[in-house]
């Protein structure tokens, strides 16, 4: 089956970027979603087939694939923005849907 | 706006069966396939399967082949799963998520805390 790997964490300063990748075997040809938890909360889609963001997210959020890794990147990080972070794809071999292992990100 | 409002928090005994419903509102039922998701305390998400509410056809995730039933119930825009033969390894808070026409799962229920234990 098909499978997503993730870094457990990730620790950035206020103001500075976050970066967070999501591992995959030839991932670039797949369309990649990333999903926001925060505690005690369901998860929220944040960016969508690679790069595209839903209404109301903000522009800081912003996502990139290309060969065996996916990428999310949070420009000018706020506290606000401590949470668990997910990749997730469409396996079309198997007509799976698979998560990554999820990266929590912490705030300094 | 979209809605999912899932049902409440279960306690069930090992080998015992639960089922969890999703009502929504919002949005034409039978227009969007419907998924469930589940969460051990701790870990990550884990795709369970999915329900086309037109059709009511299903595919489920080959970890839950047999013990996993999804059904709809179109009257009242309601999904709902059920797990059999629960384990103490079923515990879990499980979601609801609607699919969006490009695949995502743009929108998603509270989640139901399910706990199995004796």
């Amino acid at each position: 089956s098909y499978v997503l790997t993730q870094a457990p964490s990730v620790s950035v300063a206020p103001g500075q970027t976050a970066v967070f990748t999501c591992g995959g075997n030839n991932i670039g040809s797949k369309r990649v979603h990333w999903y926001q938890q925060k505690p005690g909360q369901a998860p929220v889609l944040v960016v969508y087939d690679d790069s595209d963001r839903p209404s109301g997210i903000p522009e800081r959020f912003s996502g990139s694939n290309s060969g065996n890794t996916a990428t999310l990147s949070i420009s000018r990080v706020e506290a606000g923005d401590e949470a668990d972070y997910y990749c997730q794809v469409w396996d079309s071999s198997s007509d799976n849907y698979v998560f990554g292992t999820g990266t929590k990100v912490t705030v300094l | 706006q979209v809605q999912l409002v899932q049902s409440g928090a279960e306690v069930q005994k090992p080998g015992a069966s639960v089922k969890v419903s999703c009502k929504t509102s919002g949005y034409t039922f039978t227009d969007n396939y419907m998924h469930w998701v589940r969460q051990a305390p701790g870990q990550g998400l884990e795709w369970m399967g999915w329900i086309n509410p037109n059709s009511g056809g299903t595919k489920y995730a080959q970890k839950f082949q047999g013990r996993v039933t999804m059904t709809r119930d179109t009257s009242i825009s309601t999904a709902y799963v059920e797990l059999s033969r629960l384990r103490s390894d079923d515990t879990a808070v499980y979601y609801c998520a609607r699919l969006s026409s490009g695949r995502t799962l743009d929108h998603w229920g509270q989640g139901t805390l399910v706990t199995v234990s004796s």
